[in-house]
């Protein structure tokens, strides 16, 4: 049974710093890894897909990588912003095409 | 990326009446959709997984009966949640399986926010 794990589930840090949020899956049979960013009551942005083949994927001041033999995604976010204060959300895809979702982290970037 | 649009983005209703939430997938097909709901805090938890002429699949725990899907049309499924209850109030996300290109990925709408009073 997959399970997905995110790391830390709250962090606050203060603006402009650079930051990583962590998340872990245990079965490394994956199509792909995605990241998404939720605002309060809002539904789903997707911030980065990583297919099973690569390594990591960049946009911006975004960047995920995928370890998929250690089970292991980082998203790591440069030069923080107040604006970045969110959930953000890792999920795994398995091969029946299922989505699995970690808890999210909420993140407090402080002006 | 493609776009998937909800409707209603907010709906509240009295307990014991039926809602219907609409998914559709404004520029691409799509066999599959997926249902999700969340509770505040908590992740999104898989409902349902809907697909197009063919009865939905439910994940174990939720009431086929309470959760009406159909997903009868390549653009269009719907959620009806029928008799609802102050319970059932929850944030309702939809997404749609896009197979374009030979990429697995799956788009997302913007959620439709229940109260049942």
């Amino acid at each position: 049974k997959q399970e997905v794990t995110q790391i830390p589930a709250a962090l606050s840090v203060p603006e402009g710093e650079n930051l990583v949020l962590n998340c872990s899956f245990t079965d490394s049979a994956i199509y792909n890894l995605q990241w998404f960013r939720q605002d309060p009551g809002k539904g789903l942005t997707s911030l980065l897909l990583i297919q099973s083949s690569q390594r990591e994927q960049t946009s911006g001041r975004l960047n995920a990588s995928l370890d998929k033999s250690s089970g292991r995604s980082t998203l790591y976010i440069a030069a923080s912003q107040p604006g970045d204060s969110a959930t953000y959300l890792c999920a795994v895809l398995r091969s029946n095409y299922q989505l699995i979702w970690g808890a999210g982290t909420k993140l407090i970037i402080k002006p | 990326g493609a776009v998937v649009s909800q409707h209603p983005s907010r709906v509240i209703c009295k307990s014991g009446t039926s809602v219907k939430i609409e998914c559709r997938s404004l520029d691409f097909q799509a066999t599959t959709m997926f249902w999700y709901r969340q509770f505040p805090k908590q992740s999104l938890m898989l409902m349902a997984t809907s697909n197009e002429g063919s009865k939905a699949t439910y994940e174990q725990g939720v009431e086929k009966d309470k959760f009406l899907i159909n997903h009868a049309s390549l653009t269009l499924s719907t959620l009806t949640v029928t008799s609802a209850h102050p319970e059932d109030s929850s944030f309702y996300i939809c997404s749609a399986r896009d197979l374009r290109g030979g990429i697995e990925t799956q788009y997302f709408g913007p959620g439709t926010r229940l109260l049942v009073l």
